[in-house]
Parts: structure tokens; sequence; C-alpha cells
């Protein structure tokens, strides 16, 4: 099946300070998501993102499908995007496959 | 709309007890899936239903079954829980199948002694 790993796997950041994370893939996908895991244990879809790029507030998400590699661009970061971000992908015939995800600590 | 929601949030459970985690969907969706998180770790499919009437196994079947009670009602059985069972369970639903977006219930978390 479909590889799906992500980095980096933990992120310490100060307020207001922006990241980049990345998702590898290993094979072609026709759905690939970005979800927020929240320290609650909630999970929460941010986007829904199988190619090109997408803007929700400060969060963005580009994936470049060709490459098999998608970003989630977090700016200007607050205590409460705590948590964990997981990239989701599947492929025609597979089933959603989680990656590893990246704990993120955003220190006030 | 209440989107997905499960029941019950937290159970406790003794090696050889039986229970059903149920799953309903208010927002018409066809998919419905069942999954477990285990600690640091991402979601593993157990079981998902593409649509009313049809379930098949996912990554991780064994100790499991399923039913699909109506569009709204996904609910998973553990006959005989092990305390490699213990895990958050999440329940998911999505209008187009696999390939759409998935909408998150708030879990349940399940302890096997």
């Amino acid at each position: 099946g479909i590889q799906v790993e992500q980095s980096p796997p933990d992120l310490i950041l100060q307020e207001g300070a922006n990241s980049t994370l990345r998702c590898n893939f290993s094979d072609s996908v026709n759905n690939l998501q970005w979800f927020h895991q929240n320290p609650w244990g909630q999970l929460i879809n941010l986007f829904y993102i199988p190619s090109g790029t997408k803007q929700n507030g400060r969060l963005s998400a580009t994936t470049v499908a060709t490459e098999r590699y998608s970003l989630l661009y977090i700016s200007s970061s607050q205590t409460t995007d705590s948590g964990v971000y997981f990239c989701v992908a599947n492929n025609a015939g597979n089933m959603l496959t989680f990656g590893g995800g990246t704990r993120l600590m955003v220190k006030p | 709309n209440a989107g997905v929601t499960q029941t019950p949030k937290f159970q406790v459970l003794k090696t050889g007890q039986s229970m059903t985690l149920q799953c309903a969907q208010d927002m018409n969706h066809n998919s419905m899936y069942w999954y477990r998180q285990d600690p640091g770790m991402g979601l593993r499919l157990i079981y998902y239903s593409a649509s009313e009437g049809t379930t098949d196994k996912g990554e991780v079947p064994n100790g499991y079954n399923v039913s699909r009670l109506n569009k709204r009602e996904f609910s998973l059985r553990l006959e005989s829980a092990a305390p490699s069972q213990t895990s958050v369970y999440f329940c998911a639903s999505s209008d187009r199948g696999r390939t759409d977006t998935q909408y998150f219930g708030p879990g349940t978390r399940l302890t096997v002694l």
C-alpha cells in the first residue's frame, strides 16, 4: 500500500512564528487531506487537497502530485494551533493511510 | 447539524467482555468508517461501509464486527475484548467514498483490563 511520511515528527514554536510541515507519499493519490488533532483528541479536517493550493485564514496547503508531496503552512502561529497534524492519503483501490503525524507545540 | 456522534465517550471492559460502539451521522453521507488510534500513532482503518447494506474489512479487522444499521448508523462490536484492543476509536463519514473529505466523531476511549 501507499506509504505516507511526515516531517518533522516534533516541532516547538514560539507564538507568532511561521512553520512548514511536509508530507511525502509513495504513490499517486486521488485523496490527500490534512487533519489537526487537538490536545483533547478531536480530529478536525483542515484541507482536502489532492493537488494545487488552498488557503484558509492563517493556514494554507500545497500539494504537488507529480512530485508526491504536500506542504502545510502555518503562519503567525497561536497556542491553539498546538496538537498533532496528520497527512492522510488514498489512491485508487486502497485504503486511507495516515502519516505518523507532526506534533506541534506553540509556546506563549 | 450534530455531524458525527459517538457513544459512549469512555468505556472500561474486562478481558472477554463484549460491547458495541455506536456511531451516527446526520449529514446524509453514504460512506462510514471505523478507525482505531493507538498512543502516538495515526489512525488505522478497521472496517468501512461504502453505502447502506455493504461493509468491508479495513487494515485491522480482526476481533471486530460491524453493522450498517441504516444510512445514518454504523456500529462496531467487540465480541470478546482483549487488552490489545485498548485504544481510541473514531467513527467517520464521507459523501462520495474514500476519495472525499471525511468528517470524524469525537472518539471513544476504550480500556480493556
